[in-house]
């Protein structure tokens, strides 16, 4: 088992593109998650998925990101018309029962917004 | 709502001496995970230690020990025999045992281990 990967690690855009992460979480986990976070500050939970259904998703998580599981294996967070405000690492993490509800994150994806 | 507060933004440390971080919660459910997680320069968030709301016992994992007071809702981290490699942000995590898994939390504290 590779741990959950995330791709790319870096991105620089230009304000108001779109981008689009991917992640691929541990094999057996169901449960897919996705944060925010800045320099100096902790984690921001965005949206939460069981296998394929979106159980949760943050106030913070404006109508121009989306997020999607399609198979209830990869996801992918996307953030149309980016902003300067959009710049942070986005993590994404996953668990399952098995793993006793621990969380394993991957190494991030850094945005930055130009 | 859940809260997850660390109120120490920077502590040091000497090599080989123990350090305890302090993190307290805010929660009205009896039933939760509260974790502790590392995260070095390199940037991946690393479990620590967890600990079960239900469980009385105190978590402990090698030179990583905590100090859970359910009643105080404090859940402190004590490392001993620090080392250089122990240099990292260490965030406090809290979690509920059903309905969202959604993990809370705090603001980080950023330890540095000296030479």
């Amino acid at each position: 088992d590779t741990g959950v990967s995330q791709d790319p690690r870096h991105k620089i855009t230009k304000r108001g593109q779109n981008v689009t992460f991917r992640c691929d979480p541990i094999s057996e986990h169901n449960r897919l998650y996705w944060y925010r976070q800045t320099l100096g500050q902790g984690p921001e939970f965005l949206t939460y998925f069981q296998n394929e259904a979106q159980l949760e998703k943050s106030r913070l998580l404006s109508d121009r990101f989306s997020a999607e599981r399609p198979k209830g294996s990869f996801s992918t967070l996307e953030i149309q018309r980016t902003e300067q405000g959009d710049s942070a690492m986005y993590l994404c993490a996953s668990s399952s029962h098995g793993s006793g509800n621990t969380i394993y994150f991957g190494e991030g994806s850094w945005l930055t917004v130009v | 709502a859940q809260t997850v507060t660390q109120s120490q933004p920077e502590m040091s440390v000497q090599e080989a001496e123990t350090v305890t971080l302090s993190c307290t919660y805010d929660t009205s459910e009896s039933n939760y995970y509260l974790f502790w997680y590392k995260q070095p320069p390199s940037r991946q968030m690393i479990l620590v230690i967890r600990q079960e709301a239900y469980k009385q016992q105190n978590a402990t994992e090698n030179r990583f020990s905590v100090n859970f007071q359910k009643a105080a809702k404090s859940f402190s981290l004590k490392i001993s025999d620090s080392q250089l490699g122990d240099t990292a942000m260490y965030f406090c995590a809290f979690c509920l045992t059903s309905g969202t898994y959604k993990y809370i939390f705090g603001t980080g504290t950023r330890l540095k281990v000296l030479a």
